[in-house]
Formats: structure tokens, C-alpha cells, sequence
């Protein structure tokens, strides 16, 4: 089945301790994205990344960094956690080309809690 | 500063009433809108509409697209407690940006 992978799908850590939350697609798919969801302001985009080696900032990239060493996986990762990083995480892939011509796939999110 | 903007932000129907999603944009180099439907967890896709006054029709759900007044709608008739969900609205802009609204949430009730 084609399909996005996240983990872990909850997560509840403490201000300031390293957490990486993993990101797996099996549809070949060359662009990924990180998004975090907060309400009232809807996905934000964190990072993406075109291809293998390529990744880039996207609207909210503080506190945050990505790799994307293979195809299949962008995990995301949070050097130093704080409180205002506790939000609802989704990760995305595509077929490469441009935004316009392709749906975005969604993981089934990460629920991040940091106190 | 290009925003898209989703009204209402949150509806409570109930079963059979048919409900209308606003999708308004202000983006440079308008490409396409998509909407997504997400219930507890993943965003799913519904439809991609690139052209004025084409409807995309997918059971219940139909949906236009204005790109002259800068705005898209999402129909439900005979809505369903299964249709309760946030619905999504993104707009993808110049060759690979894409930004979503805060979305709609809507309630059916029985």
C-alpha cells in the first residue's frame, strides 16, 4: 500500500532534549515537506526537500533541521526542544515537478508535547 | 504577502443540510487549488482544479474554482456524520510553493 510513515505518533518530552521524529515513503516520490499544524493557523511549511541532498528552508525552519541522505526517508529533527515547538506534525511527499501538478501525500501526523 | 483565507473557520449542520466552504487566495503566479479532507489523522486529498468554471464533482462533494474573483467553493449536499472533518484548502503558486488555510471545521450532527 502506498503510504507515508511517521513515528512515533505521539511524543511528549522535556524542554531542551534532542528528539527525532522519522519519515518513511514507499512511492518513490523525489520532493518531501514537513509541516506543523497549530489552530487557527492552519499547515505551515517547516522544511522540504526536492531531492536527495537537496533540502531547503520553508516557512517556519527555527529550532529545526532535516536530512534527507535517501529517497525514501526525511527525518525531522529537533535539537533543543521547547514549548512552543508542541504543535501536530505531518509529514508529505510528492511526485517531483512543480507544486501545482501533483497532490501532496500525507503521513498520518505526530502529536509533539514538550513542557 | 500571499495568504489564502478559509470561511467559515467552523460550521455545525446537521444530517442532510447542505453546507458551501469559502477558499479566498491572494498569491503571485496562481498555479492550482486543492482540497483536502482531514479527519483524525492524515489530510487526504479531494480535488485539484486548475480552470475557471469547471466543476469537479466526486459524489456529495463539488467544488469551482474563480480565478477571476480569486476564490474557490466546496459543496456537500446531504451532508453525513462521516463528512465531520477539517477541510483543507491549499493554493500552489509559482513553480513549488504551496500555502494552506487554517481550514473549516465542520460538525455534522445527527
Amino acid at each position: 500500500e502506498a503510504q507515508v510513515t511517521q513515528n512515533p505518533r505521539y511524543l511528549i518530552t522535556v524542554t531542551g532534549k534532542k528528539l527525532t521524529v522519522t519519515c518513511s515513503q514507499n512511492m518513490n516520490h523525489e520532493y518531501m515537506s514537513w509541516y506543523r499544524q497549530d489552530p487557527g493557523l492552519g499547515l505551515r511549511q517547516i522544511y522540504y526537500s526536492m531531492n536527495v541532498e537537496v533540502t531547503d528552508k520553508g516557512d517556519v525552519p527555527e529550532g529545526y533541521k532535516v536530512s534527507r541522505k535517501e529517497k525514501r526517508n526525511f527525518p525531522l529533527i529537533l535539537e533543543s526542544p521547547s514549548p512552543n515547538q508542541t504543535s501536530l506534525y505531518f509529514c508529505a511527499s510528492r511526485r517531483q515537478g512543480p507544486s501545482y501538478n501533483s497532490p501532496l501525500h500525507f503521513g498520518n501526523g505526530t502529536r509533539l508535547t514538550v513542557t | 504577502e500571499d495568504k489564502v483565507v478559509q470561511s467559515p473557520l467552523s460550521l455545525v449542520v446537521h444530517e442532510g443540510d447542505t453546507v458551501t466552504l469559502n477558499c479566498s487566495y491572494e498569491v503571485t503566479n496562481f498555479r492550482s487549488l486543492l482540497w483536502y479532507k482531514q479527519e483524525k489523522k492524515a489530510p487526504t486529498f479531494l480535488f485539484m482544479l486548475t480552470s475557471s468554471g469547471i466543476e469537479k464533482k466526486s459524489g456529495r462533494l463539488s467544488s469551482i474554482l474563480d480565478k477571476k474573483e480569486l476564490f474557490s467553493i466546496l459543496n456537500i449536499t446531504a451532508t453525513q456524520t462521516g463528512d465531520s472533518a477539517i477541510y483543507l484548502c491549499a493554493v500552489a503558486y509559482n513553480n513549488n510553493d504551496m500555502r494552506f488555510g487554517a481550514g473549516t471545521r465542520l460538525t455534522v450532527k445527527p
